[in-house]
């Protein structure tokens, strides 16, 4: 089974800064889920990412599937981006259900 | 657009009571996932279909059982429910098995 880990744990900042998010698995994979789970519980899918960057708005996801390893970054920071990150790898290794890491819980600041 | 639908949002039941949980995926999407998440807890995988097919098993209990219809939307059965069933239940679905999976609102089963 994969093990996915997240730091840090606990994230506060203030508004405007640039957030860094990383995470490590276990058993090489296809691809790398980055999610978002607010207060209420409901989750949102970020990124999927199999090599090198994708970006989405002010959020940009990097992989290095040699290293096992990617980064979810935010620039200018919003209080708006307050909620739990997640990252999650397939937990076979393969392409079906997915291992969660323990979540990243980010507040910003005004 | 159209996304993951889960039904009902809130479930409450009785000690070996059973519940049924619904989940409808975005239209085409062929692969739905369900994943438990306790309180304080980190979702954990139970179960995926692909075309109407059990795709892969992850922690789900043997009083669970889970079936993909052929309109492609799932159910999740639990049996003899526990006070350690009480859980938020999330439906995903994908386009293709292993694409990016979107998940439903969840249902929040409390077992008293």
């Amino acid at each position: 089974k994969n093990e996915v880990e997240q730091s840090p744990q606990n994230l506060t900042a203030q508004e405007g800064e640039f957030i860094t998010i990383n995470c490590s698995y276990s058993v090489g994979i296809s691809a790398l889920h980055w999610l978002q789970q607010h207060p209420g519980g409901g989750i949102v899918s970020l990124f999927m990412l199999s090599s090198g960057k994708k970006k989405h708005g002010r959020l940009i996801a990097t992989i290095n599937i040699q290293e096992k390893h990617s980064s979810l970054h935010i620039t200018a920071s919003h209080p708006r981006d307050s909620a739990v990150y997640i990252c999650a790898a397939p937990t076979g290794g393969g392409a079906d259900g997915l291992t969660f890491g323990k979540g990243t819980h980010l507040i910003i600041q005004p | 657009a159209a996304g993951v639908i889960q039904s009902p949002r809130h479930l409450i039941k009785e000690k070996r009571e059973t519940a049924t949980l619904k989940c409808y995926p975005i239209p085409r999407h062929d692969t739905v996932y369900w994943y438990q998440q306790g309180p304080g807890q980190d979702p954990q995988f139970l179960i995926s279909f692909y075309e109407k097919m059990q795709s892969d098993k992850g922690s789900i209990p043997d009083r669970f059982s889970a079936q993909q219809f052929s309109d492609y939307h799932s159910e999740l059965n639990m049996s003899s429910l526990e006070l350690g069933d009480s859980a938020l239940y999330f439906c995903a679905s994908s386009l293709l098995n292993g694409d990016i999976q979107y998940f439903g609102a969840g249902t929040r089963l409390s077992v008293l």
